[in-house]
């Protein structure tokens, strides 16, 4: 069945680095949209970044803009998100989701989410 | 960025009840807008896209309307799994936004 499933989360001191990975299966990967959202505790889910299917155009939040990357390899069926500089506001469940369709910009399939926290 | 308030933030309801969401943006949007329903430590699953059109799967008991400014969600008929917090996120204009919830809880 369709599927995403993220790794890499974990503790991170501030102005560290991480980087998420998104393994999809179930579906031709390389023809969709994807895109990551984060919910931090106690608040509500937000928008951090989009990357078309074949990788050439990508979108930003502000508040993670110069900071992350989202990339992926389609031959590996895999997203990434690339954080550098991390503060401790960036502490949340990262997801990868699937875009409904090209230039959808909303998501019907998510991942289960990777926590990463950011602390000294 | 086009900002999105939803409201109420919290409502407490009965199995059975019907209940409204609002979601209100803060320039027009077409109908560019979805909701989703989140529970604990779970995923978000799509319910409405286009402000109104159900994901395959999405029990009839949830409706979406609305266009420019003003959106609705409606559960006609509260059920045990319901209870969770709803959703709305617009699509018009990068970035993306979404509004800050609304969690139904049991009466």
């Amino acid at each position: 069945q369709v599927q995403l499933v993220e790794s890499g989360g974990g503790v991170v001191q501030p102005g560290g680095s991480l980087r998420l990975s998104c393994a999809s299966s179930g579906f031709t990967f390389s023809t969709y949209d994807m895109h990551w959202v984060r919910r931090a505790p106690g608040k509500g889910l937000e928008w951090v970044a989009h990357i078309r299917f074949g990788g050439d155009n990508t979108h930003y939040a502000d508040s993670v803009k110069g900071r992350f990357t989202i990339s992926r390899d389609n031959s590996k069926n895999t997203l990434y998100l690339q954080m550098n500089s991390l503060r401790t506001e960036d502490t949340a469940v990262y997801y990868c989701a699937k875009d409904r369709g090209s230039w959808a910009n909303h998501f019907d399939i998510w991942g289960q989410g990777t926590l990463v926290t950011v602390s000294s | 960025a086009i900002q999105l308030t939803q409201s109420p933030s919290s409502l407490s309801a009965s199995v059975g009840d019907s209940v409204t969401i609002t979601c209100r943006a803060s320039q027009g949007i077409s109908s560019a807008l979805v909701w989703y329903q989140q529970k604990p430590g779970k995923a978000p699953t799509l319910l409405i896209y286009g402000a109104s059109t159900l994901e395959s799967g999405v029990p009839s008991s949830f409706s979406g309307s609305g266009s420019g400014t003003d959106f609705t969600l409606t559960i006609s008929s509260l059920q045990p799994e319901d209870f969770a917090t709803y959703y709305c996120q617009q699509f018009k204009n990068y970035p993306l936004t979404f509004g800050g919830g609304t969690k139904v809880e049991i009466k």
